[in-house]
């Protein structure tokens, strides 16, 4: 079945970039997203990327798209302590109806 | 329309009990999902409808759950006789399902803690 893995944790200095990186194993994927989730809150849709692409830079974010290595990253500049949070990557097929999430990237920053 | 809205925001009830959650998505959106997220985990589909329509229930979704969405709008979750194991955040989120728009929105979740 599908699965999205992404590592657990992740600590960058304030000021650094932060990059976020994610496998996936469904090569049908049409849309990949990352979510940012705050302690208590919900899921923030922060960027997502159509499977077409190789990049898409939105401000300070920055996705790049391997589709042959089912490879996918999140680069954050000029991390900020507001950037602290749970990174999802997730995937959806076109045919089909769920989006399936990777387990989070847990994002800290020192001063 | 400020997003998806869910309602409690928090449960706590005794195990055994029966619990009901409401989940008001953006308007437009005809696709309505849940999820389930335990800590330190991603989310877990649940179940996800088109308009009124339940189009698949995910396994994790005993027969103890059922999910309703009577009108194509807002959209109940219900737990019987919940234990302890369904402690848990619940997550909604919808989409508009046209070509080339599938982004889905989260709603900010009810936490349940069944004691």
């Amino acid at each position: 079945g599908e699965d999205v893995e992404q590592s657990l944790f992740l600590s960058v200095r304030e000021g650094d970039s932060s990059v976020i990186n994610c496998t996936y194993t469904d090569s049908s994927s049409t849309y990949l997203y990352w979510y940012k989730q705050e302690p208590g809150a919900g899921l923030q849709l922060l960027t997502y990327i159509f499977s077409n692409m190789d990049m898409k830079q939105d401000q300070r974010l920055t996705v790049l798209l391997n589709k042959k290595d089912k490879h996918l990253s999140l680069r954050i500049a000029d991390t900020q302590t507001g950037d602290s949070a749970i990174y999802f990557c997730a995937e959806i097929n076109e045919g089909a109806s769920k989006i399936i999430f990777g387990s989070g990237t847990r994002l800290s920053i020192r001063p | 329309d400020t997003g998806v809205s869910q309602n409690p925001r928090h449960k706590i009830t005794k195990r055994g009990q029966n619990v009901t959650f409401r989940c008001d998505p953006i308007s437009e959106h005809n696709r309505l999902y849940w999820y389930r997220q335990t800590l330190g985990q991603g989310p877990e589909f649940l179940t996800y409808f088109q308009n009124e329509a339940q189009l698949e229930k995910s396994r994790l979704l005993s027969d103890r759950f059922s999910a309703e969405r009577p009108k194509g709008s807002f959209s109940t979750l219900e737990i019987q006789r919940t234990e302890q194991g369904d402690s848990a955040m619940y997550l909604c989120a919808s989409s508009l399902s046209v070509t080339g728009r599938t982004e889905a929105f989260f709603g900010q979740g009810t936490r349940l803690t069944v004691v």
